[in-house]
């Protein structure tokens, strides 16, 4: 399985501000993922982080307050915009490794706190 | 629609006792099962997968799980608890057509063994 960081692990963020999040993995990956876990809750899926291109965006999330990058095959970012507190939560990368291959692995999380 | 139901949102057994932590699901065509497990603090980790093949499958940390079809049930077993499997699990399914790889999350259990 793929061995996949993110920095920062966490952070404390003051409403209104903006915060960047790094997803690397060890080897090239086809597909990489973002999703949010608020507290108490599942996972949901924010959008998929396309090479090369614009993110593919699920219901209910946009590029302007979610931006993401996806420069090569093993890094990509995720940018949470204008920050309120409801946007408190557990931000995941996830991928996965080759054309085919059936399971997903995520990332430590990044563990955000908006005041 | 895919949709996957974890019933329970926390199960407690004692230790030494088996535990069950159940899933059932609504998919398209053949399922993607999976089940992953989070520890405090810390990330999403692949506990197991059922893609095709025996409807028992084994997978980390001696859990297992039993596909039923008939049921759309995919529930998480293991003959012996230990204190140290007290987390957050989650079940998740994909269409195995589905060519977005998106996984759909259960909303997850909390498993809580006493010593």
């Amino acid at each position: 399985s793929a061995v996949i960081s993110q920095k920062p692990s966490r952070d404390i963020c003051q409403r209104g501000t903006s915060l960047t999040i790094q997803c690397q993995v060890d080897s090239q990956v086809t597909m990489m993922f973002w999703y949010r876990q608020q507290p108490g809750q599942s996972l949901t899926l924010i959008a998929t982080a396309n090479q090369g291109s614009e993110a593919t965006y699920e219901s209910g999330f946009v590029i302007d307050k979610f931006p993401i990058s996806r420069p090569n095959l093993t890094f990509s970012t995720l940018t949470v915009s204008n920050m309120s507190p409801e946007d408190s939560s557990i931000y995941l990368c996830s991928v996965y490794g080759r054309v085919g291959q059936e399971t997903q692995y995520f990332g430590p999380g990044t563990r955000l706190l908006v005041l | 629609a895919q949709s996957v139901a974890q019933p329970e949102d926390q199960v407690n057994v004692a230790e030494g006792n088996p535990l069950t932590v159940k899933c059932t699901y609504s998919v398209s065509g053949n399922p993607y099962l999976f089940w992953y497990v989070q520890y405090p603090n810390r990330g999403l980790q692949f506990l197991l997968k059922y893609i095709t093949g025996d409807n028992l499958v084994k997978g980390s940390y001696g859990f297992e799980a039993e596909f039923n079809k008939s049921q759309t049930s995919f529930h998480l077993k293991k003959p012996s608890a230990l204190v140290s499997d007290s987390a957050l699990y989650f079940c998740a399914v994909r269409g195995g057509m589905d060519s977005s790889y998106k996984l759909i999350f259960g909303s997850g259990t909390r498993l809580l063994v006493r010593p």
